[in-house]
C-alpha cells in the first residue's frame, strides 16, 4: 500500500543511548517532515526536507539530528536521549495536494 | 509566524448531538486551512481543506468555512456518531510553504 512507513512503532531508551527513527514514502514526494506530538501542545516541526539533500531546523531541533538518505527516506536520529524526548513522533511527507503521514513510533526514555 | 489557537478539550458528546470545534488562527496572507483527524493508535488524516476565503470544506458529515473576516475555521458536524471519537487537529499552511501549523489538538469522545 501506498504511504508513509515509520519503524520502530515503540522503543523504549535509557538515559543516553541512542537510536534511529526511521521513515519512508512510495510516493515520489520532494517534501519530507519529522513531527513530535506531546500532550497539549499538538504536532511540532523538529525537521524537514524540502528535497533530496537538503534539510532544515524546525521549532524544536535540540537534541536531534536527520538524514535525507534519498527521495524515499528521511530519518531521525537522537544521540544522546532524554527524558524530556519521551514522545510520539510522526514522519510524514508531502506534494501540492496535501500530506500523508505515517503510523508513528511511541517513545519512552527512562 | 503563523500560530493556531485550538477549543481546548477534551469534548464529550451523545451520539447525535451537534458539533462544534473552534479554531482561529494568525498568519500572513492567504493561508490554506486544514482539519486533520487522528483516530485512536493512529497517524493523522487529513479530514477536509479549505484554500481561501469563503470556501467551505466538507467530508463524512463534517464542514468547515474558511472566516478570513473573523481569522475561523470552525468544524461543525450536525449528528455526531461514536465513530466519530478521535482527536482534532486544526491547521494551516502558508503561500509557497508546505509546512503545517498545528493546533493542540481537541479530543472528542461520543458517548452511545
Amino acid at each position: 500500500n501506498a504511504g508513509v512507513t515509520q519503524t520502530p512503532k515503540f522503543q523504549v531508551l535509557k538515559t543516553g543511548q541512542s537510536m534511529t527513527l526511521q521513515c519512508a514514502q512510495d510516493m515520489n514526494h520532494n517534501s519530507m517532515y519529522w513531527y513530535r506530538q506531546d500532550p497539549g501542545m499538538g504536532l511540532r516541526l523538529i525537521y524537514y526536507s524540502a528535497s533530496e539533500g537538503t534539510t532544515d531546523k524546525g521549532e524544536v531541533p535540540n537534541g536531534y539530528n536527520v538524514s535525507r538518505l534519498n527521495k524515499r527516506e528521511f530519518s531521525l536520529r537522537l544521540e544522546s536521549a532524554a527524558p524530556s524526548q519521551t514522545s510520539v513522533y510522526f514522519c510524514a511527507s508531502s506534494d501540492l495536494h496535501g500530506y500523508t503521514f505515517g503510523s508513528g513510533t511511541r517513545l519512552t526514555v527512562v | 509566524g503563523n500560530s493556531v489557537t485550538q477549543m481546548e478539550g477534551p469534548v464529550t458528546l451523545s451520539e447525535e448531538a451537534f458539533l462544534t470545534i473552534n479554531c482561529t488562527y494568525t498568519a500572513t496572507g492567504y493561508p490554506s486551512l486544514f482539519w486533520y483527524v487522528q483516530y485512536p493508535g493512529e497517524g493523522l488524516q487529513l479530514l477536509l481543506k479549505a484554500t481561501k476565503a469563503d470556501d467551505k470544506g466538507s467530508n463524512k458529515g463534517f464542514e468547515a468555512t474558511y472566516r478570513k473576516e473573523t481569522t475561523s475555521f470552525h468544524l461543525e458536524k450536525g449528528s455526531v456518531q461514536v465513530s466519530d471519537s478521535a482527536v482534532y487537529f486544526c491547521a494551516l499552511t502558508n503561500f509557497g510553504n508546505e509546512k503545517l501549523t498545528f493546533g493542540t489538538g481537541t479530543r472528542l469522545t461520543i458517548i452511545p
